[in-house]
């Protein structure tokens, strides 16, 4: 499968624990996106990656959300001890260098459903 | 102003029919432009890229009017498996990101 692999597909935390998820991105991809949607509602951005740096995070909440894209290996969407507000489903989308020629759209991941108890 | 806008919706029709939902940026830099759907509990899905020129796939066309900024998906004899929340999105070459509008929802109805 050359999509976009996101794990787990859920992921259940007590509060206080912290929550690893994983975007490995599609093939020659080297653009890393994170988004966040609650039930009902729309897609939130949140980061915007590339190899080991972080382009654009004005969506991150300021504490206990942080990410990573590093040389080898997935992107990582951490976050610390967690509260039953960051349950949603959180997507991880890649694309092309977007600046590039011609329309390069994004490609999303199955998403990870965070439920926290 | 939002960066992107759409339609509210919903939008619910019955089958066969046909259903146009409008998007406006406020971007002038914007560059690229496409249709997303989602279905519920699923990730999004590339409908279609949208083209300066316009363009068609099948039922569903797209058309850009960079002039007064909106982006237009029109679909044709509407089928049951067309109901999904169809999201606008939109990025200026160098942007630092894909910018989704709400989505507007679509119900197709027997």
């Amino acid at each position: 499968n050359a999509g976009v692999m996101q794990n787990p597909r859920h992921l259940v935390r007590r509060r206080g624990q912290e929550a690893r998820l994983r975007c490995s991105p599609m093939k020659g991809h080297s653009h890393v996106y994170w988004y966040r949607q609650l039930p009902e509602e729309g897609l939130k951005f949140m980061v915007y990656l590339q190899k080991e740096n972080i382009i654009d995070e004005s969506g991150m909440p300021k504490e206990r959300f942080s990410a990573e894209f590093p040389k080898e290996g997935p992107s990582i969407l951490r976050i610390q001890q967690v509260v039953r507000g960051d349950s949603a489903a959180y997507f991880c989308a890649s694309s092309h260098n977007p600046g590039s020629i011609g329309n390069q759209p994004q490609h999303f991941g199955d998403g990870t459903r965070l439920s926290i108890l | 102003r939002k960066e992107v806008e759409q339609d509210p919706g919903p939008f619910n029709v019955p089958e066969g029919a046909t259903v146009a939902f409008n998007c406006t940026y406020s971007n002038s830099a914007s560059q690229s432009f496409f249709w997303y759907r989602q279905d519920c509990r699923k990730e999004p899905k590339l409908l279609m890229s949208v083209y300066s020129s316009g363009n068609e796939d099948g039922r569903f066309t797209a058309q850009l009017n960079r002039a007064s900024q909106y982006i237009s998906l029109l679909i044709r004899d509407s089928k049951l498996s067309d109901s999904a929340t169809y999201l606008c999105v939109v990025n200026a070459h160098g942007g630092q990101n894909f910018v989704f509008g709400p989505g507007t929802r679509l119900s197709v109805l027997p």
